[in-house]
């Protein structure tokens, strides 16, 4: 069965400069989320999108932004890097918002960025 | 607040032998608590999922249980093997805005 594919797996970046995760939801999925998880940290949500529009924001930073596309395939965008946000950056989608009482999000395997 | 709480927060088994894993949250409104099991650097997989009204569900060599008066759960690992080795995670969803609350995790290694 197909998965949620992100890319690429491995990121490297220098301070300040910017970075492109990307994520494509398993088929028919129309909801993707986005979470950052630090070493030895349960993932954090940064944000969510249903149907190409933001369905829910957590603890994303003014300089990272996101957005999904027609094919629901969705991109996070950060700028102005710094060392902190080195960490592992997973994708998840759902299918209408995950609503019902087994509202699962599936995970993709992770971009793991590390800024220099 | 909603929090998920696991213990231990690591542990270190040989193989062959069984480990139970804790999860205690305070969330409202509950809607349903899954394990996960996330090798290193590597997505969650989910293992189990219960909802209010389950109190047991089995997967292969794990069982989950949940106490939904008390807001426990706890993941059973019969007969563990090398690749158990992991962390695993207990999430809990809130009804309604269907949020993810992770818990901090339990890492597990099996050692041979």
């Amino acid at each position: 069965a197909a998965g949620v594919i992100q890319s690429p797996r491995h990121l490297i970046k220098e301070k300040r400069e910017t970075a492109t995760l990307k994520c494509y939801p398993i088929p028919r999925h129309d909801t993707v989320y986005w979470y950052q998880q630090g070493p030895g940290q349960d993932p954090q949500f940064l944000i969510s999108f249903y149907e190409k529009m933001q369905s829910d924001k957590g603890s994303i930073p003014d300089r990272f932004s996101a957005q999904q596309f027609s094919d629901y395939h969705s991109e996070l965008n950060m700028s102005s890097l710094e060392l902190g946000d080195s960490a592992l950056y997973f994708c998840a989608s759902s299918l209408g918002l995950g609503r019902g009482s087994y509202n699962e999000q599936f995970f993709g395997p992770g971009t793991r960025l590390t800024v220099l | 607040k909603n929090q998920v709480e696991q213990s231990p927060q690591s542990l270190i088994i040989l193989e062959g032998k069984n480990c139970t894993l804790q999860c205690n949250y305070t969330v409202s409104p509950f809607s349903n608590l899954r394990w996960y099991k996330q090798d290193t650097g590597r997505g969650p997989v989910s293992l189990t999922i219960m909802t209010f009204s389950e109190n047991t569900k089995s997967n292969g060599r794990y069982t989950a249980t949940l106490d939904a008066d008390t807001k426990q759960s706890s993941l059973h690992i019969t007969a563990s093997q090398l690749s158990d080795s992991a962390s695993y995670i207990c999430v809990v969803t809130t009804s309604g805005t269907y949020k993810y609350i992770f818990g901090t995790g339990t890492r597990l290694k099996v050692l041979a």
